[in-house]
């Protein structure tokens, strides 16, 4: 079974940029699935932030996101550019399941990474 | 863009069949998946396509989707079923509905 685990600073400063790294184990990260980020503001609903392979991407956050795979390292990473208070949350990679062409479910989640926004 | 909306908190009590709702417009004509959070945890998978059940998860759970709502059932519902409930689809990006908290009393 796979297991995933988010890696990263649990504080970045107002403008500027947060990367988050997604350590997979137990699978191959080449194999077919999507791997993607999930977010949650303190004491909110789930937000998907985008998506690995298909470039599909929360709209309202696309202009300053990259998700990118490293194959070498079987990892993904997130970065998220220009950021401000209202980007703190918990931050979940989670693998994506394809059921039709690229579109997926989440069917594997890491626990969690509490990223906050402040000077 | 695309919305789900579910309600925000349903109630059942022990042993009874909770219902959780998810709207959209023509949701029926895309699959449903649904995710159980608990407190401190992360969600976990336990509808998806609709109707399907993943390894490991209890027969108690099963799901529907039919014009413009889905809807999760939890029969027999026990105090280990407390935990917020997340329905997700796919248009053109995926979309979260807001989250249901179900409280077993």
């Amino acid at each position: 079974q796979a297991q995933l685990q988010e890696s990263g600073p649990g504080l970045v400063k107002p403008s500027e940029t947060l990367s988050l790294t997604c350590i997979v184990s137990g699978y191959s990260i080449s194999s077919d699935y999507y791997w993607g980020w999930i977010r949650q503001p303190p004491g909110k609903g789930l937000e998907w932030v985008g998506g690995s392979g298909s470039a599909y991407y929360n709209p309202s956050l696309k202009s300053r996101v990259t998700i990118s795979v490293d194959t070498s390292k079987n990892q993904f990473s997130l970065k998220l550019r220009s950021v401000t208070a209202t980007d703190t949350a918990v931050y979940y990679c989670a693998r994506g399941h394809p059921y039709s062409g690229s579109y997926y479910y989440f069917d594997q989640w890491g626990q969690g990474a509490l990223i906050s926004v402040s000077s | 863009s695309y919305e789900l909306t579910q309600p925000p908190s349903v109630s059942v009590s022990p042993g009874q069949t909770a219902s959780i709702s998810c709207s959209g417009d023509e949701l029926g004509n895309k699959y449903a998946f649904w995710y159980q959070q608990k407190p401190g945890q992360s969600p976990v998978l336990v509808i998806y396509q609709d109707t399907k059940r993943p390894s490991g998860i209890s027969e108690r759970f099963s799901g529907s989707n039919s014009g413009n709502t889905a809807t999760l059932t939890i029969s027999g519902t026990q105090p280990m079923d407390e935990a917020d409930y997340y329905c997700q689809a796919w248009e053109n990006s995926v979309v979260f509905g807001g989250g249901t908290k179900l409280t077993v009393l």
